[in-house]
């Protein structure tokens, strides 16, 4: 009965690749967001989404192109893989997304660029 | 724009013994919330307290409470009888209204000695 699960947990993949995370969310929430943790632990929202309509892109590079089929999911496609991409991917949902909300995070998916 | 700023990399303190992680924050909103989570070595993200700018008392959650003063924008995690489990990455985050988006701070590394 996982609230926020991300899929996969690992992810390790040759430069130029292309690659797909899920996510899903159990608990009735209508926003879920895509966070990236680098190496030194910074976090930083890249995209959020409200029922499916994306609300915030944050200067992400169109390589990456999430996709809500509907609000209990929300996955993050990546194009031509590059070194820099390397990093962990935290899904988050929120009932709303009111500043008064706390995120539910996934496990993350740590993915590695040889 | 909203800024979190945790100035220290690192804390450590002994078991049972009380501990402070400082948080400053910026930002020109109003109304706007502050949140504690948790990193383990495992790597999850966990919620653990939550302030809102408009509430007059400070949060508490079984051994945590978070310590705010507005005027001095700081929103302090207190982490009472500290046990070996609570060894981890901190980090302070903000959410503003109309911003669907968690603004993190660096992090805190706590490390509790028996």
């Amino acid at each position: 009965d996982t609230a926020v699960s991300q899929t996969p947990k690992y992810l390790v993949t040759q430069m130029g690749n292309d690659k797909s995370i899920k996510c899903e969310q159990n608990l009735g929430h209508d926003t879920m967001y895509w966070y990236k943790q680098d190496s030194k632990k910074f976090l930083k929202i890249m995209f959020s989404y409200n029922n499916k309509e994306l609300i915030i892109n944050e200067t992400v590079p169109n390589r990456f192109s999430p996709k809500s089929p509907d609000k209990a999911h929300l996955n993050l496609h990546i194009n031509s893989l590059e070194l820099g991409d390397s990093a962990v991917y935290f899904c988050a949902s929120s009932r709303t997304g009111g500043s008064n909300q706390p995120q539910h995070f996934g496990d993350g998916t740590r993915l590695s660029i040889l | 724009a909203q800024k979190i700023t945790q100035t220290q990399p690192g804390m450590f303190v002994q078991e049972k013994e009380a501990v402070t992680l400082d948080c400053t924050y910026d930002t020109s909103d109003q109304s706007y919330g502050l949140f504690w989570y948790k990193q383990p070595s495992s790597g999850e993200m966990i919620f653990l307290i939550y302030q809102g700018s408009y509430d007059e008392q400070n949060a508490t959650e079984g051994r945590y409470s978070l310590n705010f003063q507005k005027a001095r924008k700081s929103a302090n995690l207190v982490i009472s009888a500290s046990q070996l489990g609570d060894s981890a990455m901190y980090f302070c985050a903000m959410s503003a209204t109309g911003f669907q988006k968690l603004v993190f701070g660096t992090g805190t590394r706590l490390l509790v000695s028996p």
